[in-house]
């Protein structure tokens, strides 16, 4: 069964700093792969997502992740965090041929002036 | 474009009453989801539809009944709420391999 880890419920960045989330995922066969993002009092959006192809994935907000097969990740990265990144950050996985969608536990993203 | 639209926005149930949440999609997708999110457990997948007449279960359907009798729309009922049923709820249009576009959610408490 697909199932979703993210190291850490909460991180702490200054602003300016590098932004790191850690999502590992436990698939037969690699996935597709997302992070969405929820900011307060308000639905999920999706940040970006891996179906295919190229593996580094650039999404909105200056975001990025990387589809890493061997080590079952797809960390997401930010080079320069802002005040309005402070949000939750959810990583999620959807099995090739499964119809539902599996989501890690959630990450809060803190940012200090 | 309104995208997904959940109605209420907040509702309190006595234990053992019933309710439905409402969701509308004006996307024209087939798929729809519901979703309960809890502190510290993320999104769990209750119901979801790949298109009118047709639902199945996700991770946690007990205590919730769905149906889908227009594209448009998805309701999920409550038959006799439970405190255990005191989450915020969020129903998603979109297919998992693609997008899932998000409701703003609805915050039920059970008292």
């Amino acid at each position: 069964a697909q199932s979703v880890t993210q190291l850490g419920s909460h991180v702490s960045v200054s602003e300016g700093a590098l932004v790191l989330l850690r999502c590992n995922y436990s698939s037969s066969v690699p996935p597709y792969l997302f992070w969405y993002v929820q900011y307060p009092n308000q639905g999920l959006q999706l940040l970006l997502k891996y179906t295919t192809g190229a593996t580094l994935v650039k999404g909105i907000n200056g975001f990025e992740a990387e589809f890493k097969k061997s080590e079952t990740s797809f960390h997401l990265t930010k080079p320069s965090a802002h005040m309005s990144d402070a949000a939750e950050y959810f990583c999620a996985v959807s099995e090739r041929g499964s119809e539902k969608l599996v989501f890690g536990k959630g990450t809060k993203l803190t940012v200090n002036p | 474009n309104a995208g997904v639209t959940q109605t209420p926005k907040f509702q309190v149930l006595k234990t053992g009453q019933s309710m439905t949440l409402q969701c509308a999609q004006d996307m024209n997708h087939e798929y729809m989801s519901w979703y309960r999110q809890d502190p510290g457990m993320g999104l769990r997948l209750i119901h979801y539809s790949v298109g009118a007449g047709i639902t199945d279960q996700g991770e946690v359907p007990n205590g919730y009944n769905v149906s889908r009798s227009t594209t448009e729309d998805f309701p999920l009922r409550l038959l006799s709420a439970a405190p255990s049923q005191t989450s915020v709820y969020f129903c998603a249009s979109g297919r998992p391999f693609s997008e899932a576009f998000f409701g703003q959610g609805t915050r039920l408490t059970v008292v």
